[in-house]
């Protein structure tokens, strides 16, 4: 039990599709964040949050659009992805102390395939 | 910018050999360093930490130390286990105190 939790673990999609992924913290962190796990690929940090703030986006496309109503909950709404968008999401959430990174701790992912 | 570089792998090995999974930074100011571990199927799960020079972290057999002078944090362990066959990502803060720079991961493979 890690502490955070992630809905759904897995969704399959058509291009013309809207969705939603979700991520749940129970770790009274300040700080979440969504991940891009791909095949062969790094680990692509995409947005972070921190005090429901958005304080950083990687260069993100649109069709990806973060949402985070409070500290414990963050959201991902997903419209119009592409097939090279399926992958691995992974939702961290962290407390973040006097500009100091303490450990992040991961959801389970939810797999995503894109049709 | 900061940056973490990680052996290539996979790494495949025999029950109860030794295990080095090389890592080397680069950062400004002193950046806390991670292991994290990754088993089929779930997300990634802390396997240590340092904070500061020449800290050794450790857990479940794993160790690794903060070396600034070679800007290393190596992942060592000294008899790897079936269970043990996962990817592992070094990772580091990055300066702004906001995410965690990650290596691209070491696929570790473990037979009996």
């Amino acid at each position: 039990e890690t502490g955070v939790t992630q809905t759904p673990r897995h969704l399959v999609m058509g291009m013309t599709n809207k969705k939603s992924l979700k991520c749940e913290q129970h770790l009274g962190h300040n700080a979440m964040y969504w991940y891009k796990q791909s095949a062969k690929k790094p680990l692509e940090l995409m947005f972070v949050y921190s005090l429901e703030e958005r304080v950083e986006n990687n260069s993100v496309p649109s069709r990806f659009s973060p949402e985070c109503p409070n500290s414990s909950h963050l959201f991902l709404h997903l419209h119009t992805l592409q097939p090279e968008d399926s992958a691995l999401y992974l939702c961290a959430s962290s407390q973040v102390l006097a500009g100091n990174q303490e450990t992040q701790y991961f959801g389970p992912g939810t797999r995503l395939l894109v049709l | 910018g900061d940056s973490v570089t990680q052996m290539e792998g996979p790494v495949t090995l025999s029950e109860e050999a030794c295990l080095t999974i090389n890592c080397t930074y680069t950062a400004t100011g002193y950046p806390s360093l991670f292991w994290y571990v990754q088993y089929p199927g779930e997300g990634l799960q802390l396997l240590l930490k340092a904070t500061k020079a020449d800290d050794k972290g450790s857990n479940k057999g794993f160790e690794a130390t903060y070396r600034k002078e070679t800007t290393s944090f190596h992942l060592e362990k000294g008899s790897v286990q079936v269970s043990d066959s996962a990817v592992y990502f070094c990772a580091l803060s990055n300066q702004a105190g906001t995410a965690l720079i990650f290596g691209k991961g070491t696929t570790l493979s473990v037979s009996s």
